[in-house]
C-alpha cells in the first residue's frame, strides 16, 4: 500500500496563476482531507470530505475549491495564487469507522506564490 | 468554532527527563483528542489519541489525560530520548464531528543528550 500520495512535492506559482494539487489514497477510507501548514500555526483544515460525494469548507477555505472525484481522489485547486498561498499543503484521509478517527497524511506539497 | 490553545511553544530537556504539553479546548462537544508528531521536513503521524469517555490512556514511554471538566488535555513523555525531538501537534475533534479536527499550534520538543 502507498498509502496517501501527493503530486507535485513542490511548485512555484508566479501570482494569478491557478494550479490543482492531487491527492490519491489506497486505504479505501470515507474521509478525506486538505491542510496547510504555515510556520507557527499549526494545521489549518482549508476543505474536507467526509465521504464520497460530499464537500464542505474548514476553516480557511477562500481561494480554493475541491473536487472529491472517487472514493480514492481529492484534488484542491487554486484558481488564481495569490502570495498568501504560499505553504505546505497536507492531504489527508481516515476511515471514520466506529473504531479509527485516525487520520493519515500524506507527504506534503510545498508551494510558493511570487 | 473550536478553539485549541497548545503550551509551551518549544520545550528543551535533556535524555532522560519527561516532557509534558498542555492543551485546552473550547467546545464541550468535542469529544476525540490525538497528538501528532511531526519529524524535520516529514508528514503529521499519530502517536496517540484518547476519547472523551476516559480519562487517561498509556503507549510504553506515552501517556494522554483528558480532564474533560476542564476542558484541557495532556502529552506526557517519560525518559525521553534524542529520537523523541520533533514537533507535537495535539487536535481537538470540532462540534463532536471525530472526523473534522482543530489543531494546536504545535510544540516544538528538543531532546539534549
Amino acid at each position: 500500500n502507498a498509502g496517501v500520495t501527493q503530486t507535485p512535492k513542490f511548485q512555484v506559482l508566479k501570482t494569478g496563476q491557478s494550479m490543482t494539487l492531487q491527492c490519491a489514497q489506497d486505504m479505501n477510507h470515507n474521509s478525506m482531507y486538505w491542510y496547510r501548514q504555515d510556520p507557527g500555526m499549526g494545521l489549518r483544515l482549508i476543505y474536507y470530505s467526509a465521504s464520497e460525494g460530499t464537500t464542505d469548507k474548514g476553516e480557511v477555505p477562500n481561494g480554493y475549491n475541491v473536487s472529491r472525484l472517487n472514493k480514492r481522489e481529492f484534488s484542491l485547486r487554486l484558481e488564481s495564487a495569490a502570495p498568501s498561498q504560499t505553504s505546505v499543503y497536507f492531504c489527508a484521509s481516515s476511515p471514520r469507522t466506529g473504531s479509527s478517527y485516525e487520520q493519515y497524511f500524506g507527504p506534503g506539497t510545498r508551494l510558493t506564490v511570487t | 468554532g473550536e478553539n485549541v490553545e497548545q503550551h509551551p511553544s518549544t520545550l528543551s530537556v535533556q535524555e532522560g527527563d519527561s516532557a509534558v504539553i498542555k492543551c485546552t479546548y473550547s467546545d464541550s462537544a468535542s469529544n476525540y483528542f490525538p497528538w501528532y508528531k511531526q519529524e524535520l521536513g516529514k508528514r503529521p503521524q499519530l502517536i496517540i489519541d484518547i476519547r472523551s469517555n476516559v480519562g487517561e490512556k498509556k503507549d510504553q514511554r506515552i501517556a494522554v489525560t483528558l480532564n474533560k471538566t476542564a476542558k484541557h488535555f495532556s502529552l506526557h513523555i517519560t525518559e525521553t530520548q534524542p529520537e523523541d525531538s520533533a514537533v507535537y501537534f495535539c487536535a481537538a475533534s470540532i462540534g463532536g464531528s471525530n472526523y473534522k479536527l482543530t489543531f494546536g499550534k504545535g510544540t516544538l520538543l528538543t531532546v539534549n543528550p
